[in-house]
């Protein structure tokens, strides 16, 4: 199994320009999430997902767009980049529990932006 | 606002030694997990300690909770070089929404 597939690895962009994290799991897990990792913040939340159809806001979502169309996929949307955006971006899934609750996190390898 | 703090943020220690990671959060969760991460890695499940009083061991490390306390340890027996990696808890306040602490970067020196 693949379990949480991210791309790409590494991007450069320029000021205002927009771009999409994609990401995948092969786990059928019905939860997944985005974070960005910062030096000195850990992780931090932006957007997730308990199944397909349903998003919702994480700790900072502002300037991040999320879908969730199919049970596999969550592509993350920066849709006019910042500098501020510079991070490495996670992305992790995990199974739901039958009283909603989410398990441990699988996460993807990891997506390295830069904004210029 | 939910905060998850851990201390040290850097620790640096010998062979052999004995150390304890601290992590305390201000949510009255009952849900804490412990991950690793390699340098440039990703992050890896350590410990899921779904109760007060839970304690997982796995070789030379182990993690209690309690919840009463809001206090979770991630206590390292005999440090060996291998566990050199930066280490974070997260704490899972509402069932879908995961908090994480700042880490700490653990160098074990021979």
């Amino acid at each position: 199994n693949a379990g949480v597939t991210q791309t790409p690895k590494f991007q450069v962009l320029k000021t205002g320009q927009s771009m999409t994290l994609q990401c995948a799991q092969d786990m059928n897990h019905e939860y997944m999430s985005w974070y960005r990792q910062d030096p000195g913040m850990g992780l931090r939340l932006i957007h997730y997902s308990v199944g397909a159809g349903i998003t919702d806001q994480g700790e900072v979502p502002n300037g991040y767009n999320v879908s969730r169309s199919t049970t596999e996929d969550f592509p993350l949307r920066l849709l006019s980049a910042a500098p501020s955006q510079t991070s490495v971006y996670f992305c992790a899934s995990s199974y739901r529990g039958q009283g909603g609750d989410t398990g441990e996190l699988f996460f993807g390898e990891g997506s390295r932006l830069t904004v210029l | 606002e939910l905060k998850v703090e851990q201390n040290p943020l850097f620790l640096s220690m010998q062979e052999g030694k004995n150390y304890t990671i601290y992590c305390n959060y201000s949510t009255t969760s009952d849900r804490l997990y412990w991950y690793r991460q390699d340098p440039g890695k990703s992050l890896e499940s350590l410990f899921v300690l779904l109760s007060n009083g839970a304690v997982k061991q796995e070789g030379r490390l182990m993690a209690s909770l309690d919840t009463k306390a809001r206090l979770s340890t991630l206590h390292i027996t005999a440090a060996v070089h291998d566990l050199s990696a930066t280490y974070f808890c997260a704490v899972d306040e509402t069932g879908n929404q995961f908090y994480f602490g700042t880490g700490t970067s653990l160098t074990v020196i021979p």
